[in-house]
């Protein structure tokens, strides 16, 4: 059964700095991993998708990268900025088990101004 | 392109009444739709798989009875809260893929249920 987890739970930084959310995950079965983004009481955006055959993504501010082998992602924001805050979910989409996704359970991040 | 709309965005319901929500993939044809809960501060977690034309794939622990889940054509899936309950209130979402497994999810902006 897969397992995702997200380190840290909460995150609280200055405007300004660059960061770094990791996702790990215990089957490395994998399809793809998404990166989404949820504010409080709203859906999903999703930020970055990165295929099994990928290593990395990048959109903008944000970096994603993928270690199949190790069973790790990170996603990184550069000079973060007061409109980042949310909670950043990572899911894994398992190349079995009939497409299943499994969720992380999220970093919330604060930047303060 | 690849939009997932759901409707209702919200609902709120009196105790034990049904609410039906809608899965709809606006430009493609989805083979598989996935249903997912999200309770305040926590994660989603998937409820059940649906492929077109055949019977929803519940996860464990959830009652195939209370939430009833058609998948009667490619673009279209809709999930019933039968009966539903003060602790069904929760946030619904929804994804569809093309293909089982060899394809994107692409999900949708979600449902807020509340039952009063």
């Amino acid at each position: 059964k897969q397992e995702v987890t997200q380190i840290p739970a909460a995150l609280s930084v200055p405007e300004g700095e660059n960061l770094v959310l990791n996702c790990s995950f215990t089957d490395s079965a994998i399809y793809n991993l998404q990166w989404f983004r949820q504010d409080p009481g709203k859906g999903l955006t999703s930020l970055l998708l990165i295929q099994s055959s990928q290593r990395e993504q990048t959109s903008g501010r944000l970096n994603a990268s993928l270690d199949k082998s190790s069973g790790r992602s990170t996603l990184y924001i550069a000079a973060s900025q007061p409109g980042d805050s949310a909670t950043y979910l990572c899911a894994v989409r398992s190349d079995t088990n009939a497409g299943k996704s499994t969720f992380g359970d999220g970093t919330t991040l604060t930047v303060k101004p | 392109g690849a939009v997932v709309s759901q409707h209702p965005s919200r609902v709120i319901c009196k105790s034990g009444t049904s609410v039906k929500i809608e899965c709809r993939s606006l430009d493609f044809q989805a083979t598989t739709m996935f249903w997912y809960r999200q309770f305040p501060k926590q994660s989603l977690m998937l409820m059940a798989t649906s492929n077109e034309g055949s019977k929803a794939t519940y996860e464990q622990g959830v009652e195939k009875d209370k939430f009833l889940i058609n998948h009667a054509s490619l673009t279209l899936s809709t999930l019933t809260v039968t009966s539903a309950h003060p602790e069904d209130s929760s946030f619904y979402i929804c994804s569809a893929s093309r293909a089982a497994s060899a394809d994107t999810q692409y999900f949708g902006p979600g449902t807020r249920l509340t039952v009063l």
